[in-house]
C-alpha cells in the first residue's frame, strides 16, 4: 500500500541543538517530496521540496532535507533549533502531476529553553 | 504572494444543519483546489480535488453527497457540509495551485464544531 510514514509523533530538543525529523515513503516510483510546517491553528507552510537532481535540498528557515532512494527516506534536518521552530511538521508526497498529495501523520516538535 | 484564505475561520452549528466553507486564492488563479480534513493530532486527509468548472474528484470513502464541493471560479471553491453531525467536527483545510506549478498553497483552515 502507498504510504508516508513519520515514525516520531513527538520530539523534544533543546534550543540550539540539532534536529532530524524522519520521513519514509512507500511508492512504486520516486515521488515528489515535500516538508511542510504547521503552527497551531494555522495552515501549512512549505519548507522545502525535492523533485530530482541534488539529493540534498535547502529550504527556508535554515532547514534542509536529504533524499535517500535506497532507504526511501526524506529526512528533515536543522543544525541549530530555535524556540520559534516549535510546531508540527508534515512530510508529504505528490503524485499524478501534483494533483494528489498524501501526508504523513506529522511530528510535533517541542523546543526546550 | 500565493495567499489562500478561508472563511469562516471557525464555526459552530447544530446537528442537522448545513455549513458552507469558502476557500479563496487572493493573488493567483487557482486551476485546482484541494480540500483536506484534519482530525486532532492526526494528519491531513485528502477529501477531494476540484478543477475549475469541473466536478470534484472525491477520495475513496468520502461521501460526495455529504461534502458538496463547488469550484465555480478560478479564485473560489466552496465546501458545504450537509446535514452536519458531531462526527463531522474537524479542522478543514483547503489548498490551491495553478496548473504550471508543483506547489500547493494552503489556507489557514476552518474549525467546524457540530453540537
Amino acid at each position: 500500500a502507498q504510504s508516508v510514514t513519520q515514525p516520531d509523533i513527538h520530539i523534544t530538543v533543546s534550543e540550539g541543538a540539532s534536529l532530524e525529523l524522519r520521513c519514509n515513503y512507500s511508492y512504486g516510483a520516486t515521488p515528489y517530496l515535500f516538508w511542510y510546517v504547521q503552527s497551531p491553528g494555522q495552515g501549512l507552510q512549505l519548507l522545502l521540496k525535492y523533485f530530482s537532481g541534488d539529493t540534498l535540498v535547502q529550504g527556508i528557515k535554515g532547514f534542509e532535507a536529504e533524499f535517500k532512494r535506497s532507504q526511501s527516506s526524506f529526512n528533515l534536518r536543522k543544525p541549530s533549533v530555535h524556540w520559534s521552530d516549535a510546531a508540527e511538521y508534515f512530510c508529504a508526497v505528490g503524485l499524478y502531476n501534483f494533483n494528489k498529495f498524501y501526508f504523513g501523520s506529522g511530528t510535533k516538535l517541542n523546543v526546550k529553553p | 504572494g500565493a495567499v489562500v484564505s478561508q472563511h469562516p475561520s471557525w464555526v459552530i452549528c447544530k446537528s442537522g444543519t448545513s455549513v458552507k466553507i469558502e476557500c479563496r486564492s487572493l493573488d493567483f488563479q487557482a486551476t485546482t483546489m484541494f480540500w483536506y480534513r484534519q482530525f486532532p493530532k492526526q494528519s491531513l486527509m485528502l477529501m477531494a480535488t476540484s478543477n475549475e468548472g469541473s466536478k470534484a474528484t472525491y477520495e475513496q470513502g468520502v461521501e460526495k453527497d455529504k461534502f458538496l464541493i463547488n469550484h465555480a471560479s478560478l479564485t473560489l471553491s466552496t465546501l458545504t457540509v450537509t446535514s452536519a453531525h458531531p462526527e463531522d467536527s474537524s479542522f478543514y483545510i483547503c489548498s490551491a495551485k495553478w496548473s504550471s506549478t508543483d506547489t500547493q498553497y494552503f489556507g489557514p483552515g476552518t474549525r467546524l464544531t457540530v453540537l
